[in-house]
């Protein structure tokens, strides 16, 4: 079956505008997580969603980002005023159910550039 | 809070070399431990995980035992390929901060001919 994808796969912008990374995750998975990973580093965790509901967004790093899920699929992470520092690259992960145990599946990512 | 930590890169071996990448991590709870790799131009791949305390993790000849009076998941295996060059990642996850994963920096292996 297809894996999580993610759309774009590269976005420039410029300083200021607005961005919508989106993500398909794997059907039937519950749970779905953004990530960002900067040059060199690991991920790190933004949001986490179970269904709908944001269960826990306290990785987002300030107001300008925001992330949906209104059908408990399909979600958008959504930045606003971008800056040069939130060039990265964005990662969406999906798993069956949510907890410790579970495996998490990566998209490709976005690779965000904000010029 | 969580945090993992990994042995720093890069890391270069020749073929059918043995391969430990070390990693130790701090948790608050009893958190299950991971191995993800990321092959050039590829997106992160779960390698293998452990659960709980002195399980083993394993697949395409890697292994990783959960030890936790160490605090440690280090990652094995006894001969590498050219095909293993890749970055490798080692994650939890833990009850007390929800299902997120927390990752090491990541180590880049070059496996030489």
């Amino acid at each position: 079956g297809a894996g999580v994808s993610q759309t774009p796969s590269n976005k420039v912008t410029e300083k200021g505008k607005y961005v919508e990374l989106r993500c398909d995750p794997i059907s039937g998975h519950t749970a779905l997580y953004w990530y960002r990973q900067s040059l060199g580093q690991g991920p790190e965790f933004l949001i986490y969603f179970q269904g709908t509901g944001a269960a826990d967004d306290s990785g987002l790093p300030n107001d300008r980002f925001f992330a949906v899920r209104p059908e408990g699929s399909v979600s958008t992470l959504k930045i606003q005023r971008t800056e040069r520092g939130d060039s990265a690259v964005y990662l969406c992960a999906s798993s069956f159910l949510s907890g410790k145990q579970e495996t998490q599946y990566f998209g490709p990512g976005t690779r965000l550039l904000v010029l | 809070g969580d945090s993992v930590t990994q042995m720093e890169g890069p890391v270069t071996l020749s073929e059918e070399a043995f391969l430990t990448i070390n990693c130790t991590y701090t948790a608050t709870g009893y958190p299950s431990l991971f191995w993800y790799v990321q092959y050039p131009g590829e997106g992160l791949q779960l390698l293998l995980k452990a659960t709980k305390a002195d399980d083993k993790g394993s697949n395409k000849g890697f292994e990783a035992t959960y030890r936790k009076e160490t605090t440690s998941f280090h990652l094995e295996k006894g001969s590498v390929q050219v095909s293993d060059s890749a970055v490798y990642f080692c994650a939890l996850s833990d009850e007390t901060s929800g299902s997120r994963l927390t990752f090491g920096e990541g180590t880049q292996l070059t496996v030489n001919p």
